[in-house]
């Protein structure tokens, strides 16, 4: 069963402010991905992380890898319509290499 | 580059009917995965392929749930007999190197 606890589980923000989402483990990772999915979809990738401390952004969104490796943040800057959807986080723990594990995913919804 | 293929994207069947899925990896991606998406949840990992041998199918239910990748490309998966439960939707994914996966469009079935 999963191991990640993602929240929150939804978000219902104005358009233009910024999103913050994280993802505990009790286990350590060593991979932490983020995932996009929009309705009627398959998830897209949206940044990859692998080593604790790691910053990466991708456009308006910003991923850190927590320096304990049980963690992992996702920000969402300036928020527009297209943002809404159900973001995931997942990662390889180190106990279970090749086996990707996923968040429950939060609901992001954006209003004008 | 194509990205992963799946079809069809919807399905309806009555329950105790068969139903297969085929899904078409990433170009060079020699790992496959099938993974069932409930209403509300994160993926969940059926069935890992590397190549065409299964690497890891510890969550599939065995009695109903069969899959494939004879030629190492791609893969069908099949129910039989299917049950109400089994209303989900259904992932293939594609990766290189067992950390970055690539998700296809999903196969929406409902058993009714």
């Amino acid at each position: 069963g999963q191991q990640l606890n993602q929240s929150p589980q939804s978000m219902f923000i104005q358009e233009g402010e910024d999103v913050s989402m994280n993802c505990t483990s009790s286990s350590i990772f060593n991979t932490w991905l983020w995932y996009k999915q929009d309705p009627g979809e398959g998830p897209v990738l949206l940044i990859a992380l692998y080593k604790a401390g790691e910053l990466t952004s991708n456009g308006r969104l910003t991923a850190q890898f927590g320096i304990t490796r049980k963690d992992s943040f996702l920000n969402i800057s300036a928020s527009i319509p297209s943002d809404v959807g159900i973001y995931f986080c997942a990662g390889h723990s180190t106990d279970s290499w090749g086996k990707l594990q996923f968040g429950a995913g939060t609901q992001v919804v954006v209003t004008p | 580059e194509a990205g992963v293929a799946q079809s069809p994207r919807y399905k309806i069947i009555e329950k105790r009917q068969s139903v297969a899925f085929w899904c078409n990896p990433i170009s060079g991606h020699a790992t496959l995965y099938w993974y069932q998406q409930i209403l509300g949840q994160g993926p969940k990992l059926l069935i890992q392929f590397q190549n065409n041998g299964v690497v890891d199918d510890s969550q599939l239910p065995k009695d109903r749930f069969s899959a494939e990748r004879l030629k190492g490309v791609d893969s069908t998966l099949k129910i039989q007999p299917a049950k109400l439960e089994d209303s989900a939707v259904y992932l293939c994914a594609s990766s290189f190197w067992s950390r970055e996966q690539y998700f296809g469009p999903g196969t929406r079935l409902t058993v009714t």
